[in-house]
């Protein structure tokens, strides 16, 4: 059963840091891996998707990279601003499986 | 391309009443997903369908939930007999076919009081 870690749970950073967001998979048989964006009693906004042949992807200011065989991605945002505060999930989707998801880093940038 | 819509966006209800929940999904997307989310959690599947065919249902699925997707297009789902516990954010979601990006709606909150 896949299951997925995402450290860490919360996160608060001045703005203008460069930060690291942290997801790990427990199998490594999946076809790709998508990063979310949700703001507080909101749905969510996809951000990137890896497919599993891929080694990042990059989305202005975000970067997310995957490393398939050792169960990891990481999100890596530049320059954080204060409307980057949200809480950032990862998912994993093993094929014709629904997606399986972290439970959430929850960001908050400070001014 | 006005996206994955959801309604009601917000819903209360006593305990015992039956609630639907409406999802129309971006048009010719032939996949559509429920997922429920409680606070602090990632959001879980529930169930989904390839066109008007529901494919998978999660345990999580009691049989006082029940979905539907006639035609292949918007997709219900009922909760009949509502317990507290079934207070969550429900999130529908669609896809263009499988292994493709989910889009997701804005979400149904429900409170069962």
């Amino acid at each position: 059963k896949q299951e997925v870690t995402q450290i860490p749970a919360a996160l608060s950073v001045p703005e203008g840091e460069n930060l690291v967001l942290n997801c790990s998979f427990t199998d490594s048989a999946i076809y790709n891996l998508q990063w979310f964006r949700q703001d507080p009693g909101k749905g969510l906004t996809s951000l990137l998707l890896i497919q599993s042949s891929q080694r990042e992807q990059t989305s202005g200011r975000l970067n997310a990279s995957l490393d398939k065989s050792s169960g990891r991605s990481t999100l890596y945002i530049a320059a954080s601003q204060p409307g980057d505060s949200a809480t950032y999930l990862c998912a994993v989707d093993s094929g014709n499986t629904p997606l399986v998801f972290g439970k959430g880093t929850r960001l908050s940038v400070i001014a | 391309d006005t996206g994955v819509s959801q309604d009601p966006r917000h819903k209360i209800t006593k305990r015992g009443q039956n609630v639907t929940f409406r999802c129309d999904p971006i048009s010719e997307h032939n996949r559509l997903y429920w997922y429920r989310q409680t606070l602090g959690q990632g959001p879980e599947f529930l169930t989904y369908f390839q066109n008007e065919a529901q494919l998978e249902k999660s345990r999580l699925l009691s049989d006082r939930f029940s979905a539907e997707r006639p035609k292949g297009s918007f997709s219900t789902l009922e909760i009949q007999r509502t317990e507290q516990g079934d207070s969550a954010m429900y999130l529908c979601a669609s896809s263009l076919r499988e292994k493709k990006t989910q889009y997701f709606g804005p979400g149904t909150r429900l409170l069962v009081l």
